[in-house]
């Protein structure tokens, strides 16, 4: 089993819906959890961060962890075209800062 | 990318020679990471450092080796170059486990021929 899973996609929305991103970890020590977006040929650029259960909310951007289940959400409300790249999870696993695969999305006009 | 640097941002080599990648901070994180990343496996971890000569190896670290003499600067060496290496390379830090400051590299592409 992989540390952190994700569902490659694509996952495709029209503009302005809610699009849904989730990630599955498997070590339950796990403290920090992280979102990526990637565009093609750039470095990951952080744009959110979660370690407590519950929600978080930054903009169009909410994160919501749940540890029990070990599992960790972004939600894109309002999405643009501009949205469409690839959503990296990331999880800090016995210090090392560990991804998912990514799900690329991408969000047709 | 604020705080954090590549070098060389391209390179082309051979098969067999040794390669010294360079990432340099300014942002004084404990930590840092070197990836690579490839189609279809997204960011696997090479080795991390988690201090001044504290390192250990990630999830791909056979025919890498790394160093840390200073907070600034994390060096990633392939001791000889093969073809299966060639990738994207990217460093990253954090400055702690509760911290949101986390920052990538703007990536090396190494070609080994």
């Amino acid at each position: 089993q992989k540390e952190v899973e994700q569902n490659s996609g694509p996952l495709s929305v029209p503009e302005g819906a809610i699009a849904s991103l989730n990630c599955t970890y498997s070590d339950r020590g796990s403290q920090s959890f992280f979102w990526y977006r990637q565009y093609s040929g750039k470095s990951p650029e952080l744009i959110m961060f979660i370690y407590s259960n519950g929600d978080k909310e930054d903009g169009r951007f909410t994160a919501q962890l749940n540890k029990a289940s070990q599992y960790v959400s972004l939600l894109i409300r309002d999405s643009q075209p501009s949205d469409s790249a690839t959503y990296l999870c990331a999880v800090i696993s016995f210090q090392k800062l560990v991804f998912g695969t990514g799900t690329r999305l991408l969000v047709s006009p | 990318d604020a705080g954090i640097t590549q070098s060389p941002r391209h390179k082309v080599t051979e098969t067999g020679t040794p390669v010294t990648l360079r990432c340099h901070q300014t942002e004084n994180h404990r930590y840092m990471y070197w990836y690579r990343q490839d189609p279809g496996h997204g960011l696997r971890l090479i080795h991390y450092s988690y201090g001044v000569k504290d390192t250990d190896k990630g999830e791909v670290s056979d025919g890498y080796s790394v160093s840390r003499s200073k907070t600034e600067d994390f060096l990633l060496t392939l001791e000889s170059a093969t073809s299966s290496q060639t990738s994207v390379y990217f460093c990253a830090t954090l400055g702690g486990y509760n911290a949101d400051t986390q920052y990538f590299g703007p990536g090396t592409r190494l070609t080994v021929l």
